[in-house]
């Protein structure tokens, strides 16, 4: 089982550039998300949808946009990269509510940086 | 201010011992509770969940939980570590319940003596 895959494993980008993250899911979960992760933080959640044609902001959703194209993608975008935004960054998706939460499945990450 | 904390930071313990990873979260009502682990260069796993209902909850790998709301913990244990349970452990909440905005602590790096 795929799982959540994401694209790319490794990117280094020059600050000004762009890119988008690309994240796949065959579990048919309605929600996504995308978490960065830094050294003695954590993970913070940078925007989520619940379902298809819906986004929202999570914790850190600065310098980000996202798309949810269909039930199965979700990419993240970069629209000028800075070195602040130097991470490692997770998809995850998942299923449920109440009692049927699921928690959530995470792809592999993407490690960027930004120079 | 509503937060999730792991208070340590790294833990070393003896392969067979026994292992406890503290979690405690700050939350008006019980959020939902989970364990997450991640291997170096992973994603993280998902080890186990609580919801409501009994306050010790069994995951994979061999590991346990317990809720205690009388302390705001919901602390992680292993009656005998593994070699391979080396990694970093992350405590994550939900307070919504919609399982759609978990907040994770900063993680426990557990390392392994043989």
């Amino acid at each position: 089982n795929a799982g959540v895959t994401q694209t790319p494993k490794f990117q280094v980008l020059k600050t000004g550039q762009s890119m988008t993250l690309q994240c796949a899911q065959d579990m048919n979960h309605n929600s996504m998300y995308w978490y960065r992760q830094d050294p003695g933080m954590g993970l913070r959640l940078i925007y989520y949808s619940a379902s298809e044609g819906t986004t929202d902001k999570g914790e850190v959703p600065n310098g980000y946009n996202v798309s949810r194209l269909n039930k199965r993608e979700f990419s993240l975008r970069l629209e000028s990269a800075a070195p602040s935004q130097t991470s490692v960054y997770f998809c995850a998706s998942s299923e449920g509510s109440g009692t049927a939460v699921t928690g959530a499945f995470f792809g592999q990450g993407t490690r960027l940086t930004v120079v | 201010a509503q937060s999730v904390t792991q208070p340590d930071i790294h833990i070393t313990v003896s392969e067979g011992a026994s292992l406890e990873l503290r979690c405690n979260y700050s939350y008006g009502a019980t959020p939902y509770l989970f364990w997450y682990v991640q291997s170096p260069g992973q994603g993280l796993q998902l080890l186990l969940k609580y919801f409501s209902g009994d306050t010790l909850v069994q995951g994979i790998k061999g590991f346990e939980a317990e809720f205690k709301r009388s302390q705001s913990s919901f602390n992680l244990r292993k009656p005998s570590v593994h070699w391979s349970d080396a990694a970093e452990y992350f405590c994550a909440v939900d307070p919504t319940g919609g399982g759609n905005k978990l907040t994770f602590g900063t993680g426990t790096q557990l390392k392994v003596e043989l």
